[in-house]
This record gives C-alpha cells, structure tokens and sequence, in this order.
C-alpha cells in the first residue's frame, strides 16, 4: 500500500470547519483513500473512505483531487469531541487473500479549541 | 460503541511469561484482525483471521499466535513476552470481502510487561 504523508498537529476553533491534509502521491489506481480516528485510550474509529470521486457521509466529507496525489478531509463544524488523532490511509484490498492489512502512520493529532 | 469487546483491558507481566488477550466479535462479522500499538505510535498489523484459519500477517515473529473460534470470537497469545511487547492491542471485526473495508475496532488490551 502507499505511504502517506499528515502534518504532525492541527489546532481548529470550535464551530469552524477542520481541513485535515493527506498527501499520497504514489497512490496506485485500486488503491482507495481511508480515514479513521482515535480518540485518546480508544480504539481507531471509521471515518470514511473514497476511490477517486468525493464523499460526504453523516461525520465528514473527502476531498480527492484529480490526480489523487492527495486529499482533505473536512470536518465541517468541529466541536471539542472531534479532538483526535486523525489517520490517513491508503488501502488495496488483498484480493487472494482478503486481508485487511491497514497500514497506520502516526496521523494528525487535531485539538479543537474552544 | 463499535459492538467488538476485549479483556481484559489491562494487564501486566513479566518477560518471559505468556500472555492471551480476548476478542469477541461485533454480531455478524466473520473476520478478526489484531493490531498491536506502542505508545505515540500508528497500531500495527499483526495478522488475520478468517474460518478459524490465519488469512494474513505482519511482521511480526511466531511467537505471536491467534485463534478464531466456531463463533467468530478470537483469541491473541503471545510467549516469551519481551520489554517491547508493552502496547495497546486492538483487536477489529469485519465481514470478510466486505463492500466498504471499514474495520470495527475495540477498546484495547494494554499490556505492561515488566
């Protein structure tokens, strides 16, 4: 899988929108782009996820630029619970195996602010 | 609340001693990965499992081993346990070959070894 790439922290006012930066530039075409994070003494939490197209769900939306060197993730409205580290993967999905190795970095520890 | 529980969720041994660590899956779910953390690090991939056999492993050496039971819970042994084993161990449920690749992680078992 490709290495990616997070600044070390953030900080984001409370109520503003949190832009995560994620560079991935050898990503390969069947690679797909995940986000999770983890809350401190918790286990890493889903975020969301996208190929080539963006994609909004109910928690945050992925920005994927054209090349798909790199990506956003927004959070639109952060409040102090979004403080977490936040981990940018990139994911093939072992297709003999099925295996789903994901490969963690030390992700973007984000601190919202009030 | 992801549904996927672990104990215990704090431990501590020596080095030298063997230690198991316990998973019990979300509902449905049929496969188990485990990750081991070490402080202010990424988890790590240590392997997988699939129908009570291993589907994928990371660098990790044999002395690390699993088992997956009948109803998908799973268990993560570890022998001659060493200083550097100390970490958080996650333990992630998923539906093998799932449509989204979205992992369901526990809380985590911390390990100290003394």
């Amino acid at each position: 899988d490709a290495k990616t790439t997070q600044p070390t922290s953030m900080d984001c006012a409370e109520g503003r929108a949190a832009n995560l930066p994620c560079n991935h530039s050898t990503i390969s075409g069947n690679e797909y782009v995940y986000w999770y994070r983890q809350i401190h003494s918790q286990g890493p939490q889903y975020i969301i996820h996208g190929l080539k197209n963006n994609e909004t769900n109910e928690m945050a939306s992925l920005i994927i630029t054209e090349d798909r060197k790199s990506s956003t993730l927004i959070l639109p409205h952060a409040t102090l619970r979004d403080t977490a580290v936040y981990y940018c993967i990139a994911f093939r999905l072992d297709s003999g195996a099925g295996s789903y190795q994901l490969t963690f970095g030390k992700g973007t520890k984000l601190s919202v602010i009030p | 609340e992801t549904g996927v529980t672990q104990s215990p969720t704090h431990l501590i041994k020596t080095r030298g001693q063997q230690v198991t660590l316990r998973c019990s899956s979300q509902s449905g779910h049929n496969t188990v990965s485990w990750y081991q953390q070490a402080l202010g690090q990424g988890p790590q991939f240590i392997f997988q499992y699939y129908r009570e056999e291993e589907n994928g492993r990371g660098n990790f050496p044999p002395r690390f081993s699993g088992l997956q039971f009948p109803n998908y819970s799973s268990e993560l042994n570890v022998n001659a346990l060493e200083l550097d084993d100390s970490a958080l161990y996650l333990c992630a449920s998923s539906l093998y070959m799932g449509s989204t690749g979205e992992l369901f992680f526990g809380e985590g078992s911390r390990l100290t070894v003394l």
